[in-house]
């Protein structure tokens, strides 16, 4: 176990729906990060919070949406899913900004049918 | 944005053998991690070595940043080795990491 907890570990849905992701970073850790593994990008920087509050921003879609919680929690939403979105959704948390000792859940398998 | 490449990009292995995986990157970095993904899909995070060398077990790197590369070495190869290995560079003035495509290792007995 990591300490990086991500749910659900599996999700199926339809295009169209909405999907929310839930990730708890590990003990005392201030920053998450979400990543996209999919076939044909590989592993792909999507966004990042700090304390509650957005970092940084990589290729994440604009049907996509994310938020950090006061208790740290953070997660991750999407919608209008498209087949093109099935892919496998990581969380990662590290104890500062500076992405020092990154720490990955063990991610959210996503099929969009 | 920074640029990362791995080779090979797979390799196969009879057990008990040793490899050197490569890692290049486009620009200088203060931070390089190397992470393992199992058959199941799990990263799990081998090293974070921005310079130097380092071991763990049958698992060493090393980072020449000045060169801009990192070797990942493997020795005495074990079944539980297979999957695939990434490693992961900050872009410039960022938090977020840039994978490379990853070398995917099958050790078979």
């Amino acid at each position: 176990d990591s300490g990086v907890t991500q749910t659900p570990k599996h999700l199926i849905t339809a295009t169209g729906q909405r999907v929310t992701l839930r990730c708890s970073p590990r003990s005392g850790d201030l920053s998450v990060y979400w990543y996209q593994q999919s076939l044909d990008q590989g592993l792909q920087f999507l966004i990042q919070y700090y304390n509650g509050e957005e970092r940084a921003k990589g290729n994440i879609l604009e049907r996509f949406s994310a938020q950090q919680f006061p208790d740290l929690h953070s997660e991750l939403n999407l919608s209008s899913l498209e087949l093109g979105d099935s892919a496998l959704y990581f969380c990662a948390s590290s104890p500062r900004g500076g992405g020092y000792g990154y720490t990955f859940g063990s991610g959210t398998r996503l099929t969009v049918v | 944005g920074i640029q990362v490449e791995q080779s090979p990009p797979d390799l196969i292995l009879q057990e008990g053998a040793n490899s050197t995986l490569r890692c290049n990157f486009s620009d200088s970095v203060n931070n390089l991690q190397w992470f393992h993904q199992n058959p199941w899909g799990q990263l799990i995070n081998l090293f974070y070595i921005p310079s130097g060398t380092k071991q763990n077990g049958r698992l060493s790197a090393t980072t020449v940043a000045t060169e801009r590369y990192s070797l990942l070495y493997i020795s005495s190869s074990q079944t539980t080795d297979s999957g695939v290995y990434f490693c992961a560079v900050p872009g410039a003035g960022s938090y977020q990491l840039t994978f490379g495509k990853g070398t995917k290792l099958s050790v078979i007995p």
